[in-house]
């Protein structure tokens, strides 16, 4: 089976730093995705790890450990339009055929000011 | 046009009615989902089309049938559904190639209430 693990609530304030933490247990690797979702938006894509590391992008930063199972997101210099929820997902399996996600449940990240 | 479109943002209806709820992508992708999102659970998939042939189809109940006519167009007909069926209905396209990321676009979808 699949089975995604995140927080399910975070506060975090203004101008802070937060990391939100996901572990993952998956038949499969190949990729792992941050989204973002705004209440009553769709989920827009943050940002993808492949490989083991680091990938910055602006504010936001996303790490990959493929041997522990794990993936954080960092979010520097928190602005209050960062609150959102935030959702992590692997894709499980590669080739053709290969388009299913499994979603974690999410983390709700509530910026104070 | 925005990306991924979804109509109708709401929709309330009874256990005997039957209703579809239509998604239309603008981004040339070649994949097009379907997704349930329920509160306190993940988002579940439900069906993948690419270039409009199903490849998926995760144990979906018969009350719920896709249809996908073209490689833009991809719709979910509704019929004698349950109360448990309320949820937030995603639809999102994607790129299918080994040369990019695959990110899947989602549209922001139906609201979905039943009586």
């Amino acid at each position: 089976g699949q089975n995604i693990d995140q927080p399910t609530e975070m506060t975090a304030t203004e101008g802070a730093i937060v990391q939100i933490n996901c572990t993952y247990q998956t038949s499969g690797f190949n990729g792992l995705f941050w989204y973002q979702q705004h209440a009553g938006e769709a989920p827009t894509f943050l940002s993808y790890n492949v490989l083991d590391g680091l990938e910055e992008k602006g504010r936001f930063s996303s790490f990959l450990s493929r041997s522990k199972g794990y993936s954080y997101l960092l979010l520097k210099e928190l602005q209050m339009k960062d609150s959102a929820s935030y959702l992590c997902a692997v894709r499980p399996n590669s080739g053709a055929g290969s388009y299913q996600l499994t979603f974690g449940k999410g983390t709700k990240l509530s910026v104070i000011p | 046009e925005t990306g991924v479109t979804q109509t109708p943002r709401h929709l309330v209806m009874g256990m005997t009615n039957k209703k579809s709820l239509k998604c239309e992508q603008h981004l040339g992708h070649n994949a097009m989902y379907w997704y349930k999102q329920s509160a306190k659970k993940p988002l579940e998939l439900m069906f993948v089309y690419n270039f409009k042939e199903q490849t998926e189809n995760n144990s979906v109940p018969s009350r719920f049938s896709p249809e996908c006519p073209n490689s833009s167009h991809l719709f979910l007909h509704l019929h004698t559904l349950q109360p448990e069926d309320s949820a937030l209905y995603l639809c999102a396209s994607s790129q299918e190639s080994s040369l990019n990321y695959n990110e899947q676009f989602f549209g922001p979808g139906t609201r979905l209430t039943v009586l």
